[in-house]
This record gives C-alpha cells, sequence and structure tokens, in this order.
C-alpha cells in the first residue's frame, strides 16, 4: 500500500528558480525521507527527517516535517538543469511485525530547463 | 561508503522462464534487506522484506511461490521470479540496512530491469 501522497505530480521550472514539492502520510512514522531518481536508475537518498524534528538543511536541500498535519515538503534552492529527476518521500512506519519498510509516495516529476 | 549492488542490470527472458536477480551489500552486513518493484512512471511498491536465516515476509498481493527470495547470507540476498510472463516486467530494486542499525537509512540498489517476451 502507498502512504505518501506528493505534490505536485509535476513541475516544471526555470534554472536558477526554487522548486517546493510536498508530500502527506496517513499514519504515524519514525522518520521521513526524500529519494531522488533519475530516469530508468536507482535510488539515491537525499535527506532524512526524524519524527521529532521539524527542519532539516543539507546544501541546497530544506526539509520540514509537520507532524500535526502529517506532511513534509523539501525545498531545492537555485535549481539547476542536473536537478531534473524524480523525488520520492517515504516514510518508516514501525507498527506490530514491521521491520523498518519504507513506503513510497507516488513521486513529482521536476524538470529544470537551462 | 554504503554500496548495495544488484546483478544484472538488465535482463530479457522468454515467458515461462525463471530469472534470477541478486542484491549484494558490498561493504556492510545486511540483515534486512527489502525487494521493490516499480512499473514505469510510478512509484516504488514494497514486494518482500528478506531477513538473513529466516523466511521472507511478503507483502499482500505478492505471490511467495512466483518471487522465491533467498537471504542466505549476511550480504546477499536474491529474488527468483518463477514462471515469468510479460506482466511480470518490471524495474526491481532492493534495498539493504546496515547492521546494527547505525540510522534508519536503507540504502538502495541500481535497479535491474525485467522484460519478459
Amino acid at each position: 500500500s502507498q502512504q505518501g501522497e506528493e505534490d505536485p505530480q509535476a513541475l516544471s521550472i526555470q534554472e536558477g528558480e526554487n522548486a517546493t514539492m510536498n508530500c502527506s502520510y496517513k499514519t504515524s512514522i519514525n522518520n521521513l525521507q526524500w529519494y531522488r531518481q533519475n530516469s530508468g536508475r536507482g535510488l539515491v537518498h537525499l535527506i532524512l527527517i526524524r519524527s521529532n524534528e521539524r527542519e532539516k538543511h543539507s546544501g541546497r536541500l530544506r526539509v520540514t516535517l509537520d507532524t500535526s498535519k502529517k506532511s513534509s515538503s523539501l525545498l531545492i534552492t537555485a535549481s539547476r538543469a542536473a536537478d531534473t529527476a524524480s523525488y520520492f518521500c517515504a516514510t518508516d512506519v514501525r507498527y506490530g511485525g514491521s521491520q523498518g519498510n519504507l513506503i513510497f509516495g507516488k513521486g513529482t516529476k521536476l524538470s529544470v530547463k537551462p | 561508503g554504503a554500496v548495495v549492488s544488484q546483478h544484472p542490470s538488465w535482463v530479457i527472458c522468454k515467458s515461462g522462464t525463471s530469472v534470477k536477480i541478486e542484491c549484494r551489500s558490498l561493504d556492510f552486513q545486511a540483515t534486512t534487506m527489502f525487494w521493490y518493484r516499480q512499473f514505469p512512471k510510478q512509484s516504488l511498491m514494497l514486494m518482500a522484506t528478506s531477513n538473513e536465516g529466516s523466511k521472507a515476509t511478503y507483502e499482500q498481493g505478492v505471490e511467495k511461490d512466483k518471487f522465491l527470495i533467498n537471504h542466505a547470507s549476511l550480504t546477499l540476498s536474491t529474488l527468483t521470479v518463477t514462471s515469468a510472463h510479460p506482466e511480470d516486467s518490471s524495474f526491481y530494486i532492493c534495498s539493504a540496512r546496515r547492521e546494527p542499525p547505525e540510522t534508519y537509512e536503507q540504502y538502495f540498489g541500481p535497479g535491474t530491469r525485467l522484460t519478459v517476451t
């Protein structure tokens, strides 16, 4: 089953602009992670934010987490053409019998035009 | 680093044959590995959780007799697609969690693209 819902599904911006992607989820989580996937390739881990954290930065990436709204956002500042990829949020949901597997959202396809 | 490899990276097989995909953690031990499937332009769907030395845990709707998982060592898990059909064509991705779990982070393999003709 899928837990996360990203929006928008697709986002097209110009190089230098900021890109914001949102993710909503349904159940309680231990942490939320953002991944990037270039077309037809594997996943690259971008950033992890724990349930007791509200904001985290990594380079040009800024992630926020609002557990009361069950939502997270990923902001990429000063985007580059090389940022063109699909971005997925994934929640680490621990419940009885779970072994910490990730549940992925549907993803946002980001296109950065030079 | 924490590197996970998959082999093969792509495979084409005929309908009715079986295909084995390997997932290896190259520089760390992984008691738990996960297998995902991704259809074109869709998200990753968890198929099963693979545990070293014990039976895999399959997600609802995933046929355990069709997708055989063997986690024989702390660095290797295999997924065998038995009697493959065209609808099994997909991108299969594995991930591994480092043990002991220093973080919650999972490390993903580069994926295997399976095409069944």
